[in-house]
């Protein structure tokens, strides 16, 4: 059983450009979160999505959006990067009715804005 | 609002010694509360998670943590250091009724040899 699943693996972007980035949750779990991981910090929370629905954002501008498709797998889209948006970007997926008491982490996305 | 301190960005031990890593957390709510590790270029592992069971909670890898209310802390505790240890430690705090994890900003355990 694979668990959870993210690409790319490393991505270059420049300044002012558009990202996205994609998760695929372990098999029977329902939710995925995202989080971002700045160097030398805890991941911080930037939203979670069930049944297709953002159902919870921490404090993120606009320019962070996701999606979450039928298949449970999800995107994460950052418009008009900014140098502070390099960090490495984790994806986590829990089963059905444990929300983020039970979490598996992604290998991550390491993102560097240029 | 739920929030969580590890005292010690860095901790250093010698192999074989105890594993002490320090963690305090605020919430309005009974939490849930957890423990990761992180090592290099990796994603996050579970060590062990409180759910209100029992205050002792034991985890993988030797690692077990005290919930103790009184004094808002959890710690993580290893008798006997590995040098497979040698990671990022986060301790994580999330709600009865919230969706999102709180993690606080790590510490470095370094084992010497």
């Amino acid at each position: 059983d694979a668990g959870v699943t993210q690409s790319p693996t490393h991505l270059i972007k420049t300044r002012g450009q558009q990202v996205t980035l994609r998760c695929s949750p372990k098999s029977g779990h329902d939710t995925v979160s995202w989080y971002q991981q700045a160097l030398g910090q805890g991941p911080q929370f930037i939203f979670q999505y069930y049944e297709e629905e953002e159902r919870q954002r921490g404090n993120f501008p606009d320019r962070f959006s996701g999606h979450q498709f039928p298949n449970y797998s999800s995107e994460l889209n950052v418009n008009a990067l900014l140098l502070g948006d390099s960090a490495l970007y984790l994806c986590a997926s829990s089963p059905p009715g444990q929300g983020s008491h039970e979490q598996y982490f992604g290998p991550g996305t390491r993102l560097t804005v240029t | 609002a739920q929030s969580v301190t590890q005292l010690g960005s860095h901790v250093s031990v010698s192999e074989g010694a105890l594993v002490l890593l320090r963690c305090n957390y605020s919430s309005s709510v009974p939490p849930y509360l957890f423990w990761y590790v992180q090592y290099p270029n990796q994603g996050l592992q579970l060590l062990l998670k409180y759910t209100s069971a029992a205050t002792l909670v034991k985890g993988i890898n030797g690692f077990e943590a005290e919930f103790k209310k009184s004094e808002t802390s959890f710690h993580l505790t290893k008798p006997s250091a590995h040098m497979s240890d040698a990671a990022e430690y986060f301790c994580a705090v999330s709600g009865t009724g919230g969706f999102k994890t709180i993690f606080g900003a790590g510490t470095r355990l370094f084992v010497k040899a």
